[in-house]
């Protein structure tokens, strides 16, 4: 059981707008950047948000980040059907002196 | 292009010790924090620890008694050492590169399933 949690699941219909949450506590997202990662089906983790709401190069602007207090979201406009994958946010744990990652959403894309 | 190749055993007896290694390719190996990462089959993501530039690792608690990561500049290799391991500790494991220790991986391994079963 994580100490960040997400949705297990998420969905929508190509073109539209859909976001993650990405919900913790004052010891972790309250107080640290919030990383985003997409993992597709068999592959490695890729980052597609970190420090809250910047995108590495490379990165669609159809993917955005947000956090207010101890919540984070991920936005991916104008859906598109290869965005159906795994997505996990990650942050600083003060706690455990390390990151820690939500437990992830799997999007579908209907 | 940096690229990290990872290998070691897939399949372990309970309380054998895992031994894998991730070598950098294409890039300088100084100057980065490595990580070790892993996901049992269908569930999330779990950091394991990291080394620093400096050599300084550091650990999840969870797993800090069985745990070593260590680095060979020389090679630029980094290796991963997880004793005493259980059916628990079956998942795919990543090695990934960041430049700070902000957890914003750039670079990734390939994953290395590693199996426990008797």
């Amino acid at each position: 059981q994580s100490v960040v949690t997400q949705p297990p699941s998420a969905s929508g219909t190509p073109g539209q707008r859909v976001t993650i949450s990405c919900s913790g506590s004052s010891s972790n997202i309250g107080s640290n950047a919030v990383n985003w990662y997409q993992q597709l089906p068999g592959t490695a983790p890729k980052v597609l948000i970190y420090g809250d709401n910047q995108r590495p190069s490379g990165v669609p602007e159809r993917f955005s980040g947000s956090k207010s207090g101890t919540s984070a979201s991920l936005a991916i406009s104008g859906l598109q059907s290869e965005d159906e994958a795994d997505y996990y946010c990650a942050t600083w744990s003060d706690s455990l002196n390390g990151p820690v990652f939500g437990g992830g959403t799997t999007l579908t894309v209907l | 292009q940096v690229q990290l190749q990872q290998w070691g055993a897939g399949l372990l007896k309970p309380s054998e010790t895992l031994s894998l290694t991730c070598a950098v390719y294409g890039g300088s190996f100084s100057g980065y924090y490595w990580t070790w990462i892993r996901q049992p089959p269908g569930k999330g993501l779990e950091w394991i620890g990291d080394i620093n530039p400096s050599g300084r690792t550091n650990y999840n608690p969870s797993l800090k008694s069985r745990v070593t990561i260590s680095a060979d500049t020389s090679k630029n290799q980094i290796s991963l050492t997880l004793n005493s391991m259980t059916a628990a500790d079956t998942a795919v494991y990543y090695c990934a590169r960041s430049v700070g220790d902000d957890y914003t991986w750039d670079y990734w391994g390939q994953g290395t399933l590693v199996t426990v079963s008797s």
